[in-house]
């Protein structure tokens, strides 16, 4: 099945700064990767996701970025703000099948 | 409003006994998941179902079961066969397809 890897699992910035998260998948069939946000004692959300026929996805100060011949994706906040602090979770799945999810990146935004 | 509800959202159970989770959803969406969730794992899948009357196991399924008489309902039981039953249980919904999950808040589940 596929395998998920995410690092790192813990990253502390200074607001202002950029947080780069990296993920790594196994099964080159993989067509689909979200990034979920989720604050203490709440439910992930979903903050951007990008299919692998898209190389970039930019949202206002979020943006991901996907190569799949090397089969990683990234997460890239910029101008990063304290309530940014949550723990990040990617994933990867292909049609017909649930996510797998990284084991998650615990982000700190100090002001 | 549209979203999908677990209930309840703390339990305490008694090693030995089994207890159902509740998840429900009214978004009129296909496939449902459970997933488990501890300090430092990730999220896990337990069990998903893509359609009513079927189901799929995921990665950790050993010591739970599942039911989908109705689209709107996806119950988790976890049986005392489960080893290590204490966690935070989260189920989830989607349209069919790879697309994004809509997760409900949550069940706390803790054994004495």
């Amino acid at each position: 099945g596929e395998n998920v890897e995410q690092h790192p699992s813990t990253l502390s910035v200074q607001e202002g700064d950029s947080a780069v998260i990296k993920c790594t998948y196994s099964d080159s069939a993989s067509n689909y990767f979200p990034w979920y946000k989720q604050e203490l004692g709440k439910r992930p959300q979903l903050i951007i996701d990008i299919r692998s026929n898209v190389g970039e996805k930019k949202d206002q100060r979020i943006a991901v970025t996907l190569n799949k011949t090397a089969k990683h994706f990234s997460l890239h906040i910029t101008e990063t703000q304290p309530e940014d602090s949550a723990v990040y979770f990617c994933a990867a799945s292909k049609a017909g099948y649930a996510l797998n999810f990284g084991k998650g990146t615990s982000l700190l935004v100090t002001p | 409003d549209g979203g999908i509800t677990q209930s309840p959202k703390y339990l305490f159970r008694k090693e030995g006994q089994n207890v159902t989770l509740s998840c429900e959803q009214n978004l009129n969406h296909d496939a449902m998941y459970w997933y488990r969730q501890d300090p430092g794992q990730g999220l896990r899948l337990i069990y998903y179902s893509q359609i009513v009357n079927d189901f799929q196991k995921g990665d950790i399924a050993e010591g739970y079961s599942v039911s989908r008489e109705k689209k709107e309902s996806f119950p988790l039981t976890v049986t005392s066969a489960q080893k290590n039953p204490t966690a935070f249980y989260l189920c989830a919904s989607t349209t069919s397809g790879a697309g994004e999950l809509f997760f409900g808040e949550g069940s706390r589940l803790t054994v004495l």
